[in-house]
């Protein structure tokens, strides 16, 4: 696999508490993803980045931040958890834009329970 | 807005059937098209990928898709599963003007019987 890891690999978190998940890649990739999975809803995008400080909207990002101060690190934050946003989470990274793009490698998720 | 629709949730096949899963875009311009494969309890795997040229497209594991730009479609075949490809088949795109954005359609759930 390459070299994207995810932590923590398991939490479960009180409703109205900040959470921060983290993606860590060594492959140098310019662009980088958060998706949560939900079942019968598939991956849905949240945040993206396409560089250091330069982040983007998906299409569930309410309720959601990012963080992109170094190319090798991705942050998600849920500002208040709240229970719709038990899931498991993936970050994925990719190389490069639309002339050379190869799709994404994921990471082994995160799977957030909140309570 | 693109979307994937896929529209067999859960499909059960017997080993050594012949598998197809259909997958539908809407988007008129020019797409890459990927399929994506998590068995259980893993995350997603590239299986295949098409981006230009012969729309038959070969993956790993005795995979292939066809991209029919006229139906807009993408459909996944495999002519003799096995129980090892029980998993979660995922459909994607990307299109347009959204470089590096892939849109996942929910997903296909495939149970091999022994």
């Amino acid at each position: 696999d390459a070299g994207i890891t995810q932590s923590p690999r398991h939490k479960v978190t009180e409703t109205g508490t900040p959470v921060t998940l983290r993606c860590h890649q060594t492959e140098n990739h310019r662009y980088m993803y958060w998706y949560r999975q939900d079942p019968g809803h598939g991956l849905r995008l949240i945040h993206y980045s396409y560089g250091v400080k330069d982040t983007d909207k998906g299409e569930v990002s309410d309720g959601y931040s990012v963080s992109r101060s170094k190319t090798e690190d991705f942050l998600l934050t849920l500002e208040s958890a709240t229970s719709s946003q038990t899931s498991v989470y993936f970050c994925a990274i990719s190389e490069g834009d639309r002339t050379d793009f190869y799709g994404y490698t994921f990471g082994s998720g995160t799977r957030l329970t909140v309570v | 807005a693109q979307s994937v629709s896929q529209h067999n949730h859960h499909v059960i096949l017997s080993e050594a059937a012949s598998l197809e899963l259909g997958c539908n875009y809407s988007y008129g311009g020019t797409v890459n098209l990927f399929w994506y494969v998590q068995y259980p309890g893993q995350h997603l795997q590239l299986l295949l990928k098409y981006f230009s040229g012969d729309p038959l497209v070969k993956g790993i594991k005795g995979f292939e898709a066809e991209f029919i730009k006229s139906k807009f479609s993408f459909n996944l075949r495999k002519p003799s599963v096995q129980w090892s490809d029980t998993a979660e088949y995922f459909c994607a795109v990307n299109a347009g003007s959204s470089a590096s954005k892939i849109i996942f359609g929910s997903g296909t759930r495939l149970s091999i019987r022994p």
